[in-house]
C-alpha cells in the first residue's frame, strides 16, 4: 500500500520561532511532491511544490530527498496565521497524465503568541 | 483569481438515496479529480478524469460511484445508493496539466443518515 507518513503533532511553537516538519513516502513511482496546508474544515491549499534541488518561498523552505523518499518543510519566523495542518502530498505515480494525489494525515501546527 | 466552486456546500440524505455533487473546475483546466475526507482522517483520492473519460480510480471508487462532465463547465460525482460510511467531505480539484498543482474547491459536506 502506497503511504505518506507524517508526525501528527501537535507542534506548539512560540511566535517567531523556526519549526521543521518532515514526511516519508513509500511509492518510488511518485513524480511530483507538494506541501499543502489545511485549515479546520476547509479545503487543502497549495503551500509549495517541492523539488530535489530544494526551493524557498519567503519564510518557507522545502526539500526533497528522492533516494531516502523523504520530504521536509521549514518555516522561519513563524506567524500566528501559520497555525494549520500541513499536508505532505505526493503523486500516485500511475504513469498517466491525470495522476491523483496521495496525502499524509498531516502535521498540526499551533503558533502561540 | 479563478477558483474551483462546488455545490451544495452541505447535503443531508437518507441511506440508500442517490446524491449528485457538483463542481465547476477552473475554466482552462483539463484534468479533474474527486477526493473525499472522512472526519478526522486523511484526504483520499477517488477518481481522475481527462478528455471525457476516467483516467484513474482508487479502490474506494466502486460501482456505486460515477462521474460525468455533462457540459463544458460542470463536473459531477454521483453516488447511486448512499451508505452511512459515505458521510464525508467531498473535494473536487482541477489542474491545467497532468501531474502539476491541483486546485481544490471548498468541498461538499455529505451526511448520510
Amino acid at each position: 500500500r502506497k503511504e505518506v507518513e507524517q508526525d501528527p503533532g501537535p507542534f506548539n511553537v512560540p511566535e517567531g520561532a523556526t519549526v521543521a516538519f518532515n514526511c516519508t513516502y513509500s511509492n518510488s513511482a511518485s513524480q511530483s511532491f507538494f506541501w499543502y496546508r489545511q485549515d479546520c474544515r476547509k479545503e487543502p491549499k497549495l503551500l509549495m511544490s517541492v523539488y530535489s534541488s530544494g526551493n524557498e518561498d519567503g519564510r518557507f523552505t522545502a526539500q526533497l530527498n528522492r533516494a531516502s523518499q523523504y520530504i521536509s518543510l521549514l518555516i522561519r519566523d513563524s506567524k500566528l496565521s501559520d497555525s494549520a495542518t500541513y499536508l505532505c502530498v505526493v503523486t500516485r505515480g500511475s504513469g498517466g497524465g491525470a495522476d491523483g494525489l496521495t496525502f499524509g494525515k498531516g502535521t498540526h501546527l499551533i503558533i502561540q503568541p | 483569481e479563478p477558483e474551483v466552486t462546488q455545490t451544495p456546500s452541505h447535503q443531508v440524505t437518507q441511506m440508500g438515496q442517490e446524491v449528485i455533487l457538483r463542481c465547476v473546475p477552473i475554466s482552462n483546466h483539463l484534468y479533474f479529480y474527486w477526493y473525499r475526507q472522512i472526519l478526522g482522517q486523511k484526504v483520499e483520492f477517488l477518481v481522475s478524469f481527462y478528455n471525457n473519460e476516467i483516467s484513474e480510480k482508487s479502490e474506494i471508487f466502486d460501482d456505486q460511484f460515477s462521474v460525468e462532465r455533462p457540459d463544458g463547465s460542470n463536473f459531477t460525482l454521483k453516488i447511486r445508493s448512499t451508505k452511512l460510511e459515505d458521510s464525508a467531505m467531498y473535494f473536487c480539484a482541477s489542474s491545467p496539466v497532468g501531474g502539476e498543482t491541483q486546485y481544490f474547491g471548498p468541498g461538499t459536506r455529505l451526511l448520510v443518515l
